[in-house]
């Protein structure tokens, strides 16, 4: 069964601190997997995009890796602001089946002053 | 438009009513999802429509709940008989394709409370 899981499934910093959050996937086959920002009452907004030759891939503060073997991506956030307070979702697709997008259920970001 | 649009954005019913939600994804984009997501919860897989293909189903919590895509367009999400449990926010998203290889766009949602 296809399936993304994420962690930790919630998280407090201090602002100006370094943060990394995790994705793990079951999905096959792959296509590509995406890390989604989603502040409150907004619909999310895609941070970065990865394909399967792809191992790092930055957005400013945002650098997210890509082990296509073990199944794993992170998000790492670096200098966190209090801004990136959010939910982090990420979102796998498949090359084929029915539904070939699958979510994770996601992170969600504290970061206080 | 230039993004996905949902109507309306905030939703008040009571127990038992039935409500409809509207979609409008971006012109051109064959594939549309809806999810929801509850008070602190994840993202729940509802119905993924592409192109002229059945609809996948399989994440429709009960019978109560049922979408259309007419014209390969605009969605409605219908949910009969409302009950508590179905608050949550419902979002809408919208590819050129089902893999989303060209990326995906939300719309900002529907919050529906029933009470």
């Amino acid at each position: 069964k296809n399936q993304v899981e994420q962690s930790p499934q919630s998280l407090i910093i201090l602002e100006g601190k370094n943060c990394t959050l995790q994705c793990n996937y079951t999905v096959s086959p792959f296509s590509n997997l995406r890390w989604y920002k989603q502040d409150t009452g907004r619909g999310p907004v895609s941070l970065t995009i990865m394909t399967f030759s792809e191992n790092t891939k930055s957005n400013g503060r945002y650098t997210a890796t890509l082990d296509a073997d073990t199944k794993q991506s992170s998000l790492h956030i670096t200098a966190s602001q209090l801004s990136d307070s959010a939910s982090y979702i990420c979102v796998v697709s498949a090359q084929s089946g029915n539904t070939p997008l699958v979510f994770g259920k996601g992170t969600r970001l504290s970061v206080i002053a | 438009g230039a993004g996905v649009s949902q109507s309306p954005s905030n939703k008040v019913t009571e127990k038992g009513k039935d409500v409809e939600l509207r979609c409008d994804p971006i012109s051109g984009h064959t594939a549309l999802y809806w999810y929801r997501q509850s008070l602190g919860q994840g993202l729940e897989f509802l119905i993924y429509f592409q192109g002229n293909s059945a609809p996948d189903k399989s994440g429709l919590p009960s019978d109560r709940f049922s979408a259309e895509r007419t014209g390969g367009s605009v969605s409605t999400l219908t949910i009969q008989r409302t009950q508590q449990e179905d608050s949550a926010v419902y979002l809408c998203a919208s590819s050129w394709d089902g893999q989303g290889a060209y990326g995906y766009t939300f719309g900002s949602g529907t919050r529906l409370t029933v009470v």
